[in-house]
């Protein structure tokens, strides 16, 4: 049973628009929460990560929005870009720790 | 930057062969992690170690097991591969205290077990 759960599996968007990625927990122990980059051929890459003490983070164009009661978190990605095209990953640890539970993983496509 | 290698980009076994599968990183990270990656399934652990010669159980260790003998190095071994083993499997190192967390990847090995 996936402690991380992440939706939509797929997801295709026209260039400029604003893909939203969710994910939900269960464990309310889970204070981390990492978002990982995967393009074709490479292993994944922390692209942003919030911690429950803030409600919304933003870096560029990727902003992970953050629901404590609601024990869900999403990212979006304003203005995307055919070079956004990539499978993201939510994440999620206690304490920051060495371990992290992934979310099942979305593939985006930006069509330009 | 950190650099994680893993042995091989793809493998082709026969069912009951002993698998090994090495990674390597050249950041003296005392953490070091074993993943497969399924569609759907997204990353799941099956083994990690904190220290040299040191390991500890992920959420699908069973038909595997680790190799820790040096700190740089993690090995990742199928004792005796079968078909369910397909896989892409990738290896992961990071800094304990780092305060992103942040795990390095290796660019995977895409295992195939006939």
């Amino acid at each position: 049973q996936q402690q991380v759960k992440q939706s939509p599996q797929s997801l295709i968007v026209q260039k400029g628009g604003i893909p939203i990625i969710n994910c939900a927990y269960e464990n309310t122990a889970f204070d981390y929460f990492p978002w990982y980059q995967q393009f074709p051929g490479k292993g994944p890459a922390l692209l942003i990560a919030i911690r429950p003490d803030v409600s919304e983070k933003k870096e560029g164009r990727f902003t992970i929005s953050f629901n404590k009661s609601a024990k869900q978190f999403s990212l979006h990605i304003m203005d995307s870009q055919p070079g956004d095209s990539a499978t993201y990953f939510c994440a999620a640890s206690i304490d920051a720790g060495n371990m992290l539970t992934f979310g099942g993983g979305t593939r985006l496509m930006v069509k330009p | 930057d950190v650099k994680v290698t893993q042995s091989s980009r793809y493998l082709v076994k026969r069912t009951g062969e002993k698998v090994f599968l090495e990674c390597v990183q050249d950041m003296d990270h005392e953490n070091m992690f074993w993943y497969r990656q399924d569609p759907g399934l997204g990353l799941r652990l099956i083994y990690f170690s904190y220290d040299v010669k040191m390991k500890e159980k992920g959420d699908i260790p069973e038909g595997y097991s680790v190799s820790r003998e040096k700190k740089e190095r993690f090995s990742l071994i199928l004792e005796s591969a079968s078909t369910n083993q397909t896989s892409m499997y990738l290896c992961a190192s990071s800094l304990t205290g780092n305060f992103y967390n942040e795990q390095f990847f290796g660019p995977g090995t895409r295992l195939t077990v006939l």
